[in-house]
């Protein structure tokens, strides 16, 4: 069972928009500290989405977007694509654990 | 570009020690920037941190597999190792390295290393 809580799955249809959640608790989003979020495709490495809550790395489309309030994160995805399937993990620190946790991993179907 | 990637044997009996090694290249891995983790991924299953190492050779461990962990650095090679002890089924993963700051994400992440914990 994972500290940070996400939806096992979730399915969109192409060009609509999706939101995966984060949930976590006092000692990790709501510390506060910074989310972020990660696409792994199919048989490959996992790659950063959103840093620190809201910053998309170069390269990756403005149709992803992050946000954090209190004790929970979300991520946001528009115009979904083909291309957007994947699983999604959300990651934090933990202080109550001294170390880092991810989400139990979203696994988007387009 | 810093580049990470891990090294080692990719079928451990069981009982026994999984020893896994990370280069990093196109960095030092003393930049006292970054700590140096460790995260696997059961088949099928999703992600879990195993443990980060700072280049003083200061540690964290998830406290699910603290007592069967240990993390090393050698910054004369620019490499950090993991080895895990008495491992199961249970530990049969791709293993990933990766470098993080404290509070930021993990990246750049290594290709992976899968583990097979069998006889």
């Amino acid at each position: 069972q994972s500290v940070l809580t996400q939806p096992p799955s979730l399915s969109g249809a192409p060009g609509q928009r999706v939101t995966i959640s984060c949930t976590g608790s006092t000692s990790n989003i709501g510390a506060p500290y910074d989310v972020h979020w990660y696409l792994q495709l199919p048989g490959t490495v996992p790659r950063v989405l959103i840093y620190r809550n809201n910053n998309r790395p170069s390269g990756v489309p403005d149709r992803f977007s992050g946000s954090k309030s209190g004790t929970s994160a979300s991520l946001a995805i528009t115009g979904l694509q083909a291309e957007d399937e994947g699983d999604y993990y959300c990651q934090s620190y933990d202080s109550s654990l001294s170390g880092w946790v991810f989400g139990g991993g979203t696994k988007l179907t387009v | 570009q810093m580049q990470l990637q891990e090294s080692g044997p990719g079928l451990v009996k069981p009982s026994e020690t999984l020893s896994l090694t990370c280069t990093v290249s196109g960095g030092s891995i003393s930049n006292n920037n970054y700590y140096w983790g460790w995260v696997r991924q059961p088949p099928g299953k999703g992600l879990e941190w195993i443990a980060s190492i700072f280049y003083t050779g200061s540690t964290k461990y998830n406290p699910s597999l603290k007592s069967r962990v240990t993390i090393s650095i050698d910054t004369s090679r620019d490499q950090f190792s993991l080895k895990l002890i008495s491992v199961t089924a249970a530990d049969t993963a791709v293993y990933y390295c990766a470098s993080h700051a404290i509070f930021d994400s993990f990246d750049p992440w290594g290709q992976g290393a899968l583990v097979t914990v069998s006889s």
